[in-house]
C-alpha cells in the first residue's frame, strides 16, 4: 500500500519568513495531494490540493510543488504570519481510490 | 446541519464499558470515514464506508465497528472500551469518487479509564 513520510515533524519560523513542508510518497500511481491545516482544538481543513496532471499550484501566500519523478511534493508559505501557526498534514491517494493516506503532520510553529 | 456533525464533544468511559460515537452530515456525500488522532501518529484510518449498506476496514480497526445504514449517519462503536482507544476521533465524509476533498468533524475526545 501508500506510504507517505512527511518532513520535518516541527518547524519554527520568525514572522515574515517562509516556511516549507516536503512529503515524499511510495506507490507512483498516487495522483491527487492534497494538504490540510489543523488548528489547535479544531478539525483539519483543507488549503491546497494538487493533482498529478500539474508540477505546482499557487493560492496567495501558499503553493505546493510536485516531482512525479521522485514521488515528492511540498507545501511552501511565504511571509508566515502567527496565524499560520498549526498542523499541516500531508496525503497521497492512489489513482482509483478515495482512501487518503496521511504523513504524521508538521507542527508549524511561527514567532512573532 | 450544513456540513458533518459529531456527538459527544467529549467523554470520559470506563473501561469494559461500550460506546458509540454519532456522525452525521448533510452534503449528501457517498463515502464516509473514521479516524483517531493521537500526538505524534497523525490521523489513522479506523473504518470507512463507499457508500450506505457497505463497510471496510482501515489501518486501524481492532476493537471498533461501524455501520451505514443510511447516506448521512455512520456511527462508530466501541464494544468493550480499553484504555489504549484513548484519542481524538474525527469522523469526515467525501463525494464519491476518486481524488476528492474531504470534509472532517469537529472530533470527539474520548478519555477510556
Amino acid at each position: 500500500g501508500e506510504n507517505v513520510e512527511q518532513h520535518p515533524s516541527t518547524l519554527s519560523v520568525q514572522e515574515g519568513d517562509s516556511a516549507v513542508i516536503k512529503c515524499t510518497y511510495s506507490d507512483s500511481a498516487s495522483n491527487y495531494f492534497p494538504w490540510y491545516k489543523q488548528e489547535l482544538g479544531k478539525r483539519p481543513q483543507l488549503i491546497i490540493d494538487i493533482r498529478s496532471n500539474v508540477g505546482e499550484k499557487k493560492d496567495q501566500r501558499i503553493a505546493v510543488t510536485l516531482n512525479k519523478t521522485a514521488k515528492h511534493f511540498s507545501l511552501h508559505i511565504t511571509e508566515t504570519q502567527p496565524e499560520d501557526s498549526a498542523v499541516y498534514f500531508c496525503a497521497a491517494i492512489v489513482r482509483g481510490s478515495y482512501i487518503p493516506t496521511f504523513g504524521r503532520g508538521t507542527s508549524l510553529i511561527v514567532h512573532p | 446541519i450544513a456540513g458533518i456533525t459529531q456527538a459527544p464533544t467529549s467523554q470520559i468511559l470506563a473501561a469494559g464499558r461500550r460506546m458509540t460515537l454519532r456522525c452525521t452530515q448533510d452534503m449528501r456525500h457517498n463515502a464516509m470515514y473514521w479516524y483517531r488522532q493521537d500526538l505524534g501518529l497523525g490521523l489513522r484510518l479506523i473504518h470507512y464506508s463507499n457508500t450506505a449498506g457497505t463497510t471496510g476496514k482501515g489501518e486501524v480497526p481492532d476493537g471498533y465497528s461501524v455501520s451505514r445504514a443510511n447516506t448521512d449517519d455512520f456511527p462508530l462503536t466501541l464494544a468493550s472500551a480499553v484504555p489504549s482507544q484513548t484519542s481524538v476521533y474525527f469522523c469526515a465524509s467525501s463525494r464519491q469518487g476518486a481524488g476528492n476533498e474531504q470534509f472532517f468533524g469537529p472530533g470527539t475526545r474520548l478519555t477510556v479509564l
